[in-house]
């Protein structure tokens, strides 16, 4: 069982909006405590660079917004489910990268659990 | 704002030999919430160090981290095949909340 699982679409188109759901299941969920006692990340990697956090969301609906993408960016939790999303609006060429999920201890504010990435491009 | 900047680029060395990547900070930040991460071709990040010197779950013993203020480094005694690989430090806290180092590339010399 993968600790976390990205899904959504790998082709968006200039101007719309990109949508990715993290599924959190196993160790990622029960281990060091519950889907509450952490945050849920976003990552991205564009093609042959570096990692750029995108943002994170709590269970209560607390957020932290990259301030480069926070005026395009929602990320939200949803406990019932095990999921969290991220929503990138009026997305353009740059925004083409691979998309991390991942699981935030704000104790040590390292990030011990990620999904394992899904490739989305943007093009019409 | 934090900017972690680290060093050299590229690390070319032979399996055996020690490798000592640096993490700057543009300002000093808290220890405890420094991390790094090993990246492989295709893969998602793992997390060999929080807390600037705790090793993760299952983190073999060659891998440590050290420093404080605005200078932590992560040194790896013995390099494996399998270490050739990016690293990235990582801070969270301050502005902006979390923020990656560039990158640092470990290659087979």
């Amino acid at each position: 069982q993968v600790p976390l699982q990205e899904s959504g679409p790998g082709l968006v188109k200039p101007s719309e909006t990109l949508s990715l759901t993290c599924t959190v299941s196993g160790g990622a969920v029960s281990d060091g405590g519950s889907i509450s006692d952490f945050f849920w990340s976003w990552i991205r990697q564009p093609p042959g660079k570096g990692l750029e956090w995108i943002g994170y969301a709590s269970h209560s609906g607390s957020v932290n917004y990259n301030p480069s993408l926070e005026n395009r960016v929602t990320i939200s939790v949803d406990t019932s489910t095990n999921q969290f999303s991220l929503n990138l609006a009026s997305v353009t060429a740059a925004d083409a990268a691979v998309y991390f999920c991942a699981r935030l201890s704000p104790h040590w504010g390292s990030m011990g659990y990620w999904g394992q990435g899904v490739v989305v491009t943007v093009s019409s | 704002e934090i900017v972690l900047t680290q060093s050299p680029g590229t690390l070319s060395l032979s399996p055996g030999e020690r490798a000592t990547l640096s993490c700057r900070a543009s300002q000093s930040v808290s220890s405890t919430y420094l991390a790094w991460y090993q990246q492989k071709p295709g893969q998602a990040p793992r997390l060999l160090i929080y807390g600037a010197s705790r090793r993760a779950t299952g983190i073999p013993d060659r891998f440590s981290g050290s420093g404080s203020g605005t200078d932590f480094t992560l040194t790896i005694s013995r390099l494996e095949p399998e270490d050739f690989a990016v690293y990235y430090c990582q801070h969270y806290g301050g502005s902006p909340p979390l923020t990656f180092g560039g990158g640092t590339k470990v290659e087979i010399k």
